[in-house]
């Protein structure tokens, strides 16, 4: 079945930098969602990409989805300490949404 | 309600008893799911209701788990004979449809621990 893939697994930032995390699908797919976990919270919906090479912003956060629409990522530019938590990708499987393991975000002040 | 609302917040539980982790979603929303997230994991599914009726329980891990949705609205994961791998948190989303095209809505989850 189609799976999601994300990299790195951990991400270490300076307050003030920036970085970027990846995510990569088995499939083609439809569309690309974003989530947001803060410690101890729950994931919280960022974003959906549709279309083909579509970008979207979030003040500090780019969005990226795949020419060939397989796969995505998020940059996040001159990283807050509001910017801690987990960020997951999530593709869908037939009617349900497959999510990868996440990108854990901490950030030296 | 405004948002997916999960009760208990935390259940601990002995081994080989049974427990339900009820869940109330968004008012109109049709798509009801379930995950299970063990730690440092993303969720995992685990169930999938349109309307009132299971859609997919693909993601069960065995009989000892069911769920329930009797009137499109509130559903109810019951797990029998529990056992200590059954330790994590139980997160419920709804949706406003089923075609996994929409943002999901997560409720605060359950935790569960199986001592």
């Amino acid at each position: 079945g189609q799976q999601v893939m994300q990299i790195p697994q951990y991400q270490h930032v300076q307050e003030g930098e920036d970085f970027t995390t990846y995510c990569n699908s088995s499939t083609t797919l439809s569309n690309i969602q974003w989530y947001k976990q803060r410690p101890g919270g729950h994931p919280v919906f960022l974003i959906q990409l549709v279309k083909s090479g579509e970008v979207k912003k979030q003040k500090r956060l780019t969005f990226q989805f795949g020419e060939a629409k397989k796969n995505s990522s998020l940059h996040i530019t001159a990283t807050q300490t509001t910017d801690v938590g987990t960020y997951f990708c999530a593709g869908p499987n037939d009617y349900k949404l497959s999510f990868g393991a996440g990108t854990t975000v901490t950030v030296r002040a | 309600g405004a948002g997916v609302s999960q009760t208990p917040s935390n259940k601990v539980t002995e081994k080989g008893k049974y427990v339900e982790l009820r869940c109330d979603p968004i008012s109109g929303h049709t798509a009801l799911y379930w995950y299970r997230q063990s730690l440092g994991q993303g969720p995992e599914f685990l169930i999938y209701f349109q309307g009132t009726g299971a859609a997919d329980d693909s993601g069960l891990p065995n009989d000892r788990f069911f769920a329930v949705r009797p009137e499109g609205s509130v559903s109810t994961l019951k797990i029998q004979r529990t056992e200590r791998g059954d330790s994590a948190v139980y997160l419920c989303a709804s949706s406003l449809e089923g075609s996994a095209n929409y943002g999901y809505t997560f409720g605060s989850g359950t935790r569960l621990t199986v001592v």
